[in-house]
């Protein structure tokens, strides 16, 4: 079956240390995937996308990988701060289908001062 | 600011009472989507479309209308809301197929429907 999913568990990090978070998925082959972050009462807000040839992709203080035998994708932050507590999304951008995106259910991280 | 819109915001109605939700984009994108997004279930695609006068179903349309008559505008529509449609929904907008070719969605700030 076709699956994705992220870290179940809510993350807790002290601040100025790195947030990793985990995207795994089974059955799919996305063209891209993309990480959104959602405040809460707040719609999701992108930001930022790799390609599936694409290993690593930087933004400031953000870092995505992407590893399409293991079929994940890990998103870092890097030097924390409390403004970075927030649910992070990741979605998988399917080729073909309509421009269809796959959501994962986030994960819930809480950076403490 | 370029930004979609969603209205209303919050809305408690009772079963069977027809509704729709609005949305309206302002930056000249083709493509338009609805998601729910319910605990433990994350976002789901209700509809979308690819441009004026095409929609098509996404995983969860049942209950659900959409027309695109305009545009900018791609409303939603429950003829006779059930409350396992008690959920939060998003609107959604992209250039679909911009530099990249990625599907990179703009979301309104949800509408958050209660069905009594």
């Amino acid at each position: 079956s076709q699956k994705i999913e992220q870290n179940s568990e809510a993350l807790n990090i002290q601040e100025g240390k790195t947030a990793t978070l985990t995207c795994n998925y089974t059955n799919y082959s996305p063209a891209y995937l993309q990480w959104y972050r959602q405040d809460p009462g707040r719609g999701p807000v992108f930001l930022l996308l790799i390609r599936e040839n694409e290993k690593e992709k930087r933004k400031e203080r953000l870092k995505v990988t992407f590893d399409t035998t293991l079929k994940q994708s890990l998103f870092h932050i890097t030097a924390s701060q409390p403004a970075d507590s927030a649910t992070y999304l990741c979605a998988l951008d399917l080729r073909n289908q309509g421009g269809k995106l796959i959501f994962g259910q986030g994960t819930e991280l809480s950076v403490k001062p | 600011e370029a930004q979609v819109t969603q209205n209303p915001r919050y809305l408690i109605t009772v079963t069977g009472k027809k509704l729709t939700v609005t949305c309206s984009q302002n930056m000249n994108h083709e493509y338009m989507s609805w998601y729910r997004q319910d605990p433990g279930l994350g976002l789901r695609q209700i509809y979308y479309s690819m441009n004026v006068e095409v929609t098509d179903k996404g995983d969860v349309p049942e209950g659900y209308k959409v027309s695109r008559k305009e545009k900018r505008n791609f409303p939603l529509i429950l003829e006779s809301p059930s409350p396992n449609q008690t959920s939060l929904y998003f609107c959604a907008s992209s250039l679909r197929g911009g530099s990249s070719g990625a599907n990179v969605l703009t979301f309104g700030a949800g509408s958050r429907l209660t069905v009594l």
